[in-house]
């Protein structure tokens, strides 16, 4: 089977760098994904990494270990609108379908 | 182009009614999928297919049917609520195995159930 482990909330300020780590166990590896969801929303893609290092896409950068089981998705220079549920999820590389299992998410909340 | 859309928004059901989900997909994606959330949780597969025609079970599927008779659609029934079915349903889609994007699931607005 498939586990993902990560903290259920983390609180910063304006302007922060917030780290949300992610292990994972899990047979049949393919590659991590992060997701971010507002309150009341849908999940909307943010980054995949397949390959160990780092992607930085804008704000937002994820870095994945596989020897580790590990990643993480980093936010930097937050803004009031990076609150919100982020969560990582492993594919399932064994079967068709780029099935996804997904942690139980870290909630994000950023004050003044 | 509206992406993934689902129908209804909300609903209440009681115990022992039927009731089918409707997902839509303008996108042509090959792959589709409906996933669960309760309050506070991740998303938990329940069924998904790999194109028209197929379906195959996720990780929660007991209580739950779908079809996929169109590539656009993806059906999710209930045939008899209960009170642990009450969640947020959300139905995504990916392009598969083709495409700078196929990693990514789009994911429609939800439909929250609650059975009483």
């Amino acid at each position: 089977g498939q586990s993902l482990e990560q903290p259920s909330e983390v609180t910063a300020v304006e302007g922060a760098i917030v780290q949300i780590n992610c292990t994972y166990q899990t047979s049949g590896f393919y590659g991590l994904s992060w997701y971010q969801q507002h309150d009341g929303g849908a999940p909307t893609f943010l980054s995949y990494n397949a390959l160990d290092g780092l992607e930085e896409t804008g704000r937002f950068s994820s870095f994945l270990s596989r020897s580790d089981s590990y990643g993480y998705l980093l936010l930097q220079e937050l803004q009031m609108k990076d609150s919100a549920s982020y969560f990582c999820a492993v594919r399932d590389g064994r079967a068709a379908g780029n099935k996804l299992t997904f942690g139980g998410g870290t909630r994000v909340l950023v004050k003044p | 182009n509206a992406g993934v859309t689902q129908t209804p928004k909300f609903r209440v059901l009681k115990t022992g009614q039927s009731m089918t989900l409707l997902c839509a997909q303008d996108m042509n994606h090959e792959y589709m999928y409906w996933y669960r959330q309760d309050p506070g949780m991740g998303l938990r597969l329940i069924h998904y297919s790999v194109g028209e025609g197929t379906t195959a079970k996720g990780e929660v599927p007991d209580g739950y049917n779908v079809s996929r008779l169109k590539k656009q659609n993806f059906l999710l029934g209930l045939e008899s609520a209960a009170p642990s079915q009450t969640s947020v349903y959300f139905c995504a889609s990916s392009s598969g195995t083709s495409g700078s994007d196929r990693e990514t699931q789009y994911f429609g607005p939800g439909t929250r159930l609650l059975v009483l």
